[in-house]
């Protein structure tokens, strides 16, 4: 596709609630991030795929966390029985390799809000 | 553990104006440092990026310097617009994977 495409742009879930964030990132590349970012802060790291294989979960929060790319294309976030403190945007990114050397491109976001 | 820290947090100055970012990072062993761009309700846009190589590059108005011995970068941009208004992010690669983030400096360039 001509951009990371993130589904859904916005989630409202009660706490308890399971959610599972969408991420279709550009055609052909290999890398894929997951970062999550709360109002008023920088992103900050929580996954890295290398195709399929997740290289990097050292920032998942939590084991309510669970993130997957099966087929080294679409990626899916999970997050299980959401907590107030979930409430942030979810970025996912993409690039043709890894961070070194080559641009990395943005989706717009996953806005989850837990109430 | 790399810490990245952004001044000032918040910017106003009229259209014209020339003005400098500021970014400073904690670990000096980085691969490269980014500045990124963020709109209200949208994801981040790749403006600039340095490798640890590099003292500047240059896209247009924009001018980022990077000093890696000191842990310093400067976003400079030049004759400001208002299109310029957004959340300009600085970010270090420390890692192959992991690209760590300040809080950002919000600009407001008033007409």
């Amino acid at each position: 596709g001509a951009g990371v495409s993130q589904s859904p742009r916005y989630k409202v879930a009660k706490r308890g609630q399971d959610v599972a964030l969408r991420c279709d990132p550009i055609s052909g590349h290999v890398s894929l991030f997951w970062y999550q970012q709360a109002l008023g802060q920088g992103p900050e790291f929580l996954t890295y795929f290398q195709n399929e294989a997740q290289l990097d979960k050292s920032g998942l929060p939590s084991d309510r966390f669970f993130a997957e790319r099966p087929e080294g294309s679409v990626s899916t976030l999970k997050i299980q029985r959401t907590q107030q403190e979930d409430s942030a945007v979810y970025l996912c990114a993409s690039s043709s390799r890894d961070h070194s050397g080559n641009t990395i491109y943005f989706g717009e976001g996953s806005w989850l809000t837990v109430v | 553990k790399q810490e990245v820290t952004q001044i000032p947090a918040a910017l106003s100055v009229p259209e014209g104006e020339n003005l400098v970012l500021n970014c400073s990072f904690t670990d000096s062993a980085i691969y490269n440092l980014q500045w990124f761009r963020q709109d209200p309700g949208k994801g981040l846009t790749s403006l600039l990026l340095i490798q640890s190589s590099q003292r500047e590059q240059t896209s247009g108005r924009l001018n980022a310097s990077l000093d890696k011995s000191s842990g310093r970068s400067t976003l400079y941009i030049a004759a400001s617009q208002p299109g310029d208004s957004a959340t300009y992010l600085c970010a270090v690669t420390s890692g192959y994977s992991t690209l760590t983030f300040g809080k950002g400096t919000m600009l407001l360039v008033s007409p």
